[in-house]
């Protein structure tokens, strides 16, 4: 079946612009997950959405950066007023909610580059 | 606090080589999950092999193995007569029941390298 579906794959925008990068998880996956790759770095919790409940935040970097997560399926990360230290490779990833020890499924990710 | 690391951040072995990836974790927990990925150049990460911990048998597929040891708190991966095809990033993670979900927290990564 389809795997976990990102866009756009590349992102250049100008810092202080608000962009919007989209995930479309795995049929029936009830979990959902944004993590960021940057250069050189490993990857990093960003937020985690599990069904109808409120997300975990936890690993927003700073009030600049959000999630929604409409109908239980698609997943929009925003962030507002870019920085250039925000430029990284953002993943999307889903899975089962149960059982635990599911493995995540990663999308192809979105490479933003802030200039 | 769980942490992983992944001591090894480049590795450069010649075809049909044996390498083998370490990966050492910290957890508080007793029930946790351990993870492979393997993240080739382009860019999208593979899930390789999942074990709980409760479940410390070496696991072997094709050229690929795994050794769970909960005394050393290590989970490295070795792959047998390494291809170019191996080449990319791999990562070990960790998923603590506690955690959100099944949120991962992943090592740095080891880039490893088969040159023909």
């Amino acid at each position: 079946g389809a795997g976990v579906s990102q866009s756009p794959s590349n992102k250049v925008t100008e810092k202080g612009k608000d962009v919007e990068l989209r995930c479309d998880p795995i049929s029936g996956h009830t979990a959902l997950y944004w993590y960021r790759q940057s250069l050189g770095q490993g990857l990093e919790f960003l937020i985690y959405f599990q069904g109808n409940s409120a997300p975990d935040k936890s690993g927003l970097p700073s009030d600049r950066f959000s999630a929604e997560r409409t109908g239980g399926s698609v997943s929009t990360l925003t962030i507002q007023r870019t920085q250039q230290e925000d430029s990284a490779v953002y993943l999307c990833a889903s899975s089962l909610g149960v059982p635990r020890g599911s493995p995540l499924h990663f999308g192809n990710g979105t490479r933003l580059t802030v200039t | 606090a769980q942490k992983v690391t992944q001591a090894q951040t480049e590795i450069s072995v010649v075809e049909k080589e044996d390498v083998t990836l370490d990966c050492v974790y910290e957890t508080r927990d007793t029930t946790y999950y351990l993870f492979w990925y393997k993240q080739p150049p382009s860019g999208e990460l593979v899930f390789l092999i999942r074990r709980n911990s409760f479940d410390e048998q070496n696991e072997i597929s094709g050229r690929y193995s795994w050794n769970f040891q909960k005394s050393t708190s290590s989970f490295n991966f070795t792959i047998t007569a390494s291809q170019v095809v191996d080449s990319a990033v791999y990562f070990c993670a960790l998923s603590e029941v506690g955690n959100a979900g099944n949120m991962l927290t992943f090592g740095g990564g080891t880039r490893l390298m088969v040159k023909p």
